[in-house]
């Protein structure tokens, strides 16, 4: 069984352009998590999707940002106009169903996303 | 919002000592408390995870105690080898699925 897949595992965009993150989860795994990592920093809470919901953005900031786990293919992380403080490892983590019902979350190893 | 601190920031340890990292959350109704390793330039790991109707959980060297009336938990490494050399995070879920992290603890093992 396969772990998280992330892809691209390094990124680098200059100011102004758009970055894509993709995040496929864990065989059986519905629900997925973005979380974002600054240098010499842990990691931060962005969002929690299950397929084709949105459950809670309330870690993602209202502009610029978006996320989407469709029906079929991976989790998307979209970034549009990207500025350097932009710049961080970005990390999905997927379970089998919420961690009330007794999950963890296993983590992807990240996306390094670089604005020149 | 929940807000975890974690100490020390940097841990030295000679091979075969014990490593303690403790860290401190805000939000009282927090009830699950996993730990991870990070390795350079890989995603956490988790090693070890507590809910809030436990008090301690032992992983052969690894064990993390909670202490919910002074909201604390800690992470105690035993028998510590080279490979244990990694930044470890604890985090708090204040709501079910959603996660706070530590800043981190870079452990680095003496050999």
């Amino acid at each position: 069984n396969a772990g998280v897949m992330q892809n691209p595992r390094h990124l680098v965009r200059r100011r102004g352009q758009e970055a894509r993150l993709r995040c496929s989860p864990m065989k059986g795994h519905s629900h997925v998590y973005w979380y974002r990592q600054l240098p010499e920093e842990g990691l931060k809470f962005m969002v929690y999707l299950q397929k084709e919901n949105i459950i809670d953005e309330s870690g993602m900031p209202k502009e610029r940002f978006s996320a989407e786990f469709p029906k079929e293919g991976p989790s998307i992380l979209r970034i549009q106009q990207v500025v350097r403080g932009d710049s961080a490892a970005y990390f999905c983590a997927s379970s089998p169903q919420g961690l009330q019902a007794g999950d963890t979350q296993y983590f992807g190893p990240g996306t390094r996303l670089t604005v020149l | 919002g929940e807000n975890v601190e974690q100490h020390p920031s940097t841990l030295s340890v000679q091979e075969g000592d014990s490593a303690v990292i403790k860290c401190t959350y805000s939000d009282s109704a927090s009830n699950y408390f996993p730990w991870y390793k990070q390795e350079l330039g890989k995603g956490p790991q988790l090693i070890i995870d507590i809910r809030s109707n436990v008090g301690e959980k032992k992983d052969q060297r690894i064990a993390v105690t909670l202490n919910k009336t002074a909201k604390h938990f800690s992470l105690h490494i035993t028998e510590t080898q080279p490979e244990d050399s990694a930044v470890y995070f604890c985090a708090a879920s204040e709501v079910d699925y959603k996660l706070s992290f530590g800043a981190g603890t870079t452990v680095t093992v003496r050999a």
